[in-house]
Parts: C-alpha cells; sequence; structure tokens
C-alpha cells in the first residue's frame, strides 16, 4: 500500500505540546480522511476532506485542526497535546474505483 | 450520525471451522458497507464490501450478506485459517462516503 504516507510513525509528547502529523498520497484521489483508534473503539473519523482546499468535521474534531493545501497532502495538527489524545492516528484516502479506503501505516501518539 | 455495532468483540474458533461476524446499523440511508481486517501492527485493509442493491457477495473463503430491512449484515469466514487471526472491522457510509465503523472483533483461530 505504497498509495499513502504517514509521518511520523511514533511520538511522544508532553502535555500541552504541538505536533503536526503528515499524510501524502501519490495516488491523486480527491477525498482523504484522518480517524483515530483507540481499543473497544474502533476508528472514529476526525477530519475529513473531500477535495483540494475543503475540509470538514467528522465525529471527533475538538481539540485537532487539519490543512488541505494541495491535492496530494492533508496533515492533522494537535495544537495543545492532552493525554486524552493518547491514540493511533490514520490517514485514508478513498479510491473512487470500489469507493474502499486505502489506509496509512498510521501514527502512534503518546502524550504525557 | 450512524452508529455500527459490531458482535461479537472476540471470537474463538477452531481452525477449519467457519466463523460469523455480525454489524447492525442504525440510519437507513446507508449504502455501503465495507469490512476490514487488522493485522497486529499494521492498517486496516479492505477484503469485502457490499452494496446497498446486493443482498450477498463471495470472495473465495470469505462472503457477506446484507439485509436491508432489518439494518444488518454479516461476515462469513469458512474454513478458517491461522492466517485468519486478526481484528475485523465492519463499516458503513452513505454517498458522502464517511465511513463509521464498528468497534471490531477479535478473531482467533486454534490450530
Amino acid at each position: 500500500n505504497a498509495g499513502v504516507t504517514q509521518t511520523p510513525k511514533f511520538q511522544v509528547l508532553k502535555t500541552g505540546q504541538s505536533m503536526t502529523l503528515q499524510c501524502a498520497q501519490d495516488m491523486n484521489h480527491n477525498s482523504m480522511y484522518w480517524y483515530r483508534q483507540d481499543p473497544g473503539m474502533g476508528l472514529r473519523l476526525i477530519y475529513y476532506s473531500a477535495s483540494e482546499g475543503t475540509t470538514d468535521k467528522g465525529e471527533v474534531p475538538n481539540g485537532y485542526n487539519v490543512s488541505r493545501l494541495n491535492k496530494r497532502e492533508f496533515s492533522l495538527r494537535l495544537e495543545s497535546a492532552a493525554p486524552s489524545q493518547t491514540s493511533v492516528y490514520f490517514c485514508a484516502i478513498r479510491t473512487e474505483l470500489n469507493y474502499g479506503y486505502t489506509f496509512g501505516s498510521g501514527t502512534r501518539l503518546t502524550v504525557v | 450520525g450512524e452508529n455500527v455495532e459490531q458482535h461479537p468483540s472476540t471470537l474463538s474458533v477452531q481452525e477449519g471451522d467457519s466463523a460469523v461476524i455480525k454489524c447492525t446499523y442504525s440510519d437507513s440511508a446507508s449504502n455501503y458497507f465495507p469490512w476490514y481486517k487488522q493485522e497486529l501492527g499494521k492498517r486496516p485493509q479492505l477484503i469485502i464490501d457490499i452494496r446497498s442493491n446486493v443482498g450477498e457477495k463471495k470472495d473465495q473463503r470469505i462472503a457477506v450478506t446484507l439485509n436491508k430491512t432489518a439494518k444488518h449484515f454479516s461476515l462469513h469466514i469458512t474454513e478458517t485459517q491461522p492466517e485468519d487471526s486478526a481484528v475485523y472491522f465492519c463499516a458503513a457510509s452513505k454517498g458522502d462516503y464517511k465511513l463509521s465503523f464498528g468497534a471490531g472483533t477479535t478473531v482467533t483461530v486454534r490450530a
């Protein structure tokens, strides 16, 4: 699944610190998504972008911001990290061919 | 928004037996139902999907069934093998393509 690249793979933050998770695709698809995965809760949508320049809130947007400056990249920013944001974050793209998502490899974030 | 419930949360089966995972959804407008498999430490990967105009779909040892009236869909894995051990997620979406996921089922295939 080389089409979606996430960086970094691991990160430890202190409470109150900020950071940006990066996601880039090389497949030229319009729709991109950010999910978080927590044990026993499945994957929950944080933000999504239906096309370049547009973003919309998902199920759990509080504490996050996103940016879709071009078709390739969709970044997720934590302005002031909290322990509740400890999670695994997945970026995904929607392949219009079959509507399925292709996920990136994930970012494991720990906030202490 | 859409609410997807998935059962059971864990499932242990003997190698060669069948495994069934069931999901229900709340929004009757949902029309796309994919299933994802996630191995430990890896990303979720699409294994099969079904749309609301189809009642059943098969791909080798896996199949998905959909009952629109009852708003539930199921994943069936036959002749289970050790490599089927993973977490499986169901999901649902409407035309906006925002997927709502179930909480996941951890499947363990015993040798």
